[in-house]
């Protein structure tokens, strides 16, 4: 079965360092996500990415941060200069639909757990 | 204010009992309710998908019911094995077709013991 992939599975980088959180989503879908979730904490949005832009993005998601498409199957998150509370695990998600109410299954990934130290 | 909450934080279980989780909802209107499984150290996993025109969506051992007018759902798991241990995560998807305006509720951590 086609699932989301992540690399790497963990980061550990120092303060006001760059880091880049890999995906591979699945084939055929057209549209992506990244999430995060701080240990203990609930699942946020950070972004959404269709036709090569970002479609959406949440409060979270400033200047730090950018995603990128740069060929035909990795999505990626970059953070420019992280910060201790971007310790994080983070999720990259998939979905055929862009429609919440096209009740299309969105894919996540098993995550990136980024330690910022 | 989180806009979902999900009840109890955490439980334990026997092998092979049933159990019942909540979800209570303000998100108004919205347009698909969802539960999702999350094993420790993985991605959400997709379990039922209800309009807020169904009451009730079965997969499995898994049964999810909706009851629009108290906005309260539940997710009821059948028999449980040792694979059933996880956070469950209910998400409230409001009628704005927006994936960023998704809400999560903070999960419920089950154990299902031997």
């Amino acid at each position: 079965e086609p699932e989301v992939t992540q690399t790497p599975s963990h980061q550990v980088t120092q303060m006001g360092q760059e880091v880049i959180l890999r995906c591979v989503p699945i084939s055929n879908h057209l549209y992506f996500y990244w999430y995060r979730q701080i240990l203990g904490q609930k699942v946020e949005f950070l972004v959404s990415f269709y036709n090569n832009e970002i479609s959406e993005k949440s409060e979270i998601f400033d200047d730090q941060f950018s995603v990128e498409r740069p060929d035909g199957s990795n999505f990626t998150l970059k953070i420019r200069s992280t910060k201790l509370e971007d310790s994080a695990m983070y999720f990259c998600a998939s979905c055929y639909a862009g429609g919440t109410g096209s009740l299309y299954e969105q894919y996540f990934g098993p995550g990136t757990r980024l330690t910022v130290t | 204010k989180n806009q979902v909450e999900q009840s109890p934080q955490s439980l334990i279980i026997l092998e092979g009992k049933n159990c019942t989780l909540q979800c209570n909802y303000t998100v108004s209107p919205f347009s698909n309710l969802r539960w999702y499984k999350q094993d420790t150290g993985r991605g959400p996993v997709s379990l039922t998908i209800m309009t807020f025109s169904e009451n009730t969506k079965s997969n499995g051992r898994y049964t999810a019911t909706l009851d629009a007018d108290t906005k309260q759902s539940s997710l009821h798991i059948t028999a449980s094995q040792l694979s059933d241990s996880a956070s469950y995560i209910c998400v409230v998807i409001p009628l704005t077709d927006s994936w960023g305006k998704l809400q999560f509720g903070a999960g419920t951590q089950v154990v299902v013991t031997p």
